[in-house]
C-alpha cells in the first residue's frame, strides 16, 4: 500500500462546478496535510495546509481532513479553466520535516 | 529576490560534462531539499539538509553530489549523467523542527535538465 494514494484522473468538470479531489494515507502518525497545485512544466505551488479534523476554507478552496478515516480532500468551488492542473496531496509527521507526496490528480475544467 | 530561486532554468549537457545546479532561498528557512520529477512521474525526494547537514540521501546515484554551504544555498553537482537523468529538478525549503506547519515546503521554479 502506498503511503499516499490519489486517483490519477483525469477528473473532468464543467466550468462553474465543484471539483472534489481526494487523498487517502496509511500513516496514522501524519500530522500535517498539504495540497499543492502544479501546472504542466512548472513547480508545485502551495494551495492549502490543514492540521486538524474538519474543514478549512480559503476563498474558493476548502480542505477537509478526517484523521479517523485517514483521508483528506480538496474542494474547488466555481471551478475555472485556470484551475486545470495536477493537484498533489502531501503529508508530514510530527517529527522530521520530510513530506510524503502522492502521485497527483489531473484536473481538467472544461469551458 | 523573493521565495526560492533556482539557476539555471534550463540546462542541456552531454554525458561527459560536469555542471552544477544552484538553489537559493530568501525565506529564512533552515531546511532545504532536492527533488527529481521525470515526465509523468511523481516527485522523488533526493536529498534533505537540515541546518546545513545532510539528513537524508534517498539512494541517489553518486553521479549526483549535493552541497549545502549555508542554510540559504544548496547546490547539486552533476557529472557523467545518463539520458534517463533528464528531468525537472526542484529545490524546496522549509523550517526545520517540530509542530504543525513547520514543515510547509516552498518550491523553486525548477531546472529543466536534458542529458544528451
Amino acid at each position: 500500500q502506498k503511503e499516499v494514494e490519489q486517483n490519477s484522473g483525469p477528473l473532468s468538470v464543467p466550468e462553474g462546478a465543484i471539483a472534489s479531489l481526494n487523498c487517502t494515507y496509511s500513516d496514522r502518525g501524519s500530522q500535517s496535510f498539504f495540497w499543492y497545485r502544479q501546472y504542466s512544466g512548472k513547480s508545485p505551488e502551495l494551495i492549502m495546509s490543514i492540521y486538524s479534523n474538519g474543514d478549512k476554507e480559503d476563498g474558493r478552496f476548502t480542505a477537509q481532513l478526517n484523521k479517523a478515516s485517514q483521508y483528506v480532500s480538496l474542494l474547488i468551488r466555481d471551478s475555472q479553466p485556470s484551475d486545470s492542473a495536477t493537484y498533489l496531496c502531501a503529508l508530514g509527521r510530527e517529527y522530521g520535516n520530510k513530506l510524503v507526496f502522492g502521485a497527483g490528480t489531473i484536473l481538467r475544467v472544461k469551458s | 529576490e523573493t521565495g526560492v530561486t533556482q539557476t539555471p532554468r534550463h540546462l542541456v549537457m552531454g554525458m561527459t560534462n560536469k555542471k552544477s545546479l544552484k538553489c537559493e532561498q530568501h525565506l529564512g528557512h533552515n531546511a532545504m531539499y532536492w527533488y527529481k520529477q521525470s515526465a509523468k512521474k511523481p516527485l522523488e525526494l533526493m536529498f534533505v539538509y537540515n541546518f546545513k547537514e545532510q539528513t537524508e540521501n534517498n539512494s541517489v546515484p553518486s553521479r549526483f553530489s549535493p552541497e549545502c554551504p549555508n542554510s540559504s544555498h544548496l547546490f547539486l553537482h552533476l557529472h557523467t549523467l545518463q539520458p534517463e537523468d533528464s528531468a525537472l529538478y526542484l529545490c524546496a525549503s522549509s523550517q526545520a523542527g517540530r509542530g504543525a506547519g513547520v514543515n510547509t515546503q516552498y518550491f523553486g521554479p525548477g531546472t529543466r535538465l536534458t542529458v544528451l
